[in-house]
């Protein structure tokens, strides 16, 4: 199974400022990654798949980038709903399926 | 609108059974893959399950296969989960989310169900 570790595992930031958080894959997944955000007791929600395709709805200020093994989601300008974890997902090799940890993005 | 309404969750005695629901409306439901994913409490995300619009095809995480069955009824727009010989470990929130035509990256999420198994 491809493992997904990201980092850091949580960290603070104010608003206003830009973050960066790092997933990297065991193996080489190409660009076939996925980003979540998750706020405390909802489901999870799609920000970008292929790595840095957009979901619709999403705001600009998200963004990844990233193939291969490192991949990075950016947030250029956290609003105060941004404050939630983050997962990226690999879809290159299943089963399984599998997650990053998450890094649980805090306010400062 | 695209949503995904589950239903089935509870307490259960380790070794019963749990048979999980996700309705789906909004969309196509026979044109999506759909999968399964389970949260633990504080925990991190697991994919739980995969299956293909058709069911032609299914797979299983290591932790619940042989315990559990993924199917679906595409007249009935109705995605589910046969659960048994359930353990502590398989206490959590349990998601439906929609994957996608021909990969697996999950663009709609139902709210979930919860699942307990205890004594």
């Amino acid at each position: 199974a491809i493992r997904m570790t990201q980092s850091p595992s949580s960290f603070s930031a104010s608003t206003g400022d830009r973050v960066t958080i790092t997933c990297r894959a065991s193996q080489g997944i190409s660009s076939y990654l996925a980003w979540y955000q998750q706020k405390p007791g909802k489901a999870p929600k799609l920000l970008i798949y292929a790595a840095s395709t957009l979901q619709s709805g999403v705001p600009s200020r998200f963004s990844g980038s990233g193939s291969g093994t490192d991949f990075t989601l950016t947030i250029s300008c956290l609003q105060s709903e941004d404050f939630a974890t983050y997962y990226c997902q690999q879809y290159y090799s299943y089963p399984p399926i599998t997650f990053g940890q998450g890094t649980r993005l805090e306010i400062k | 609108e695209v949503q995904l309404v589950e239903s089935g969750g509870g307490l259960v005695q380790p070794g019963g059974s749990l048979r999980l629901s996700c309705a789906a409306s909004g969309f196509t439901f026979s044109s999506y893959s759909m999968n399964w994913v389970r949260q633990a409490p504080g925990k991190g995300l697991e994919w739980v399950s995969y299956i293909s619009s058709s069911s032609s095809t299914i797979y299983y995480a290591d932790s619940v296969k042989g315990r559990f069955t993924i199917s679906r009824d595409n007249a009935k727009n109705s995605l589910y989960l046969q659960m048994n010989s359930l353990r502590a470990e398989d206490t959590a929130v349990y998601y439906c989310a929609r994957g996608q035509v021909a990969t697996i990256y999950m663009d709609v999420w139902g709210k979930g169900t919860t699942v307990t198994v205890s004594s």
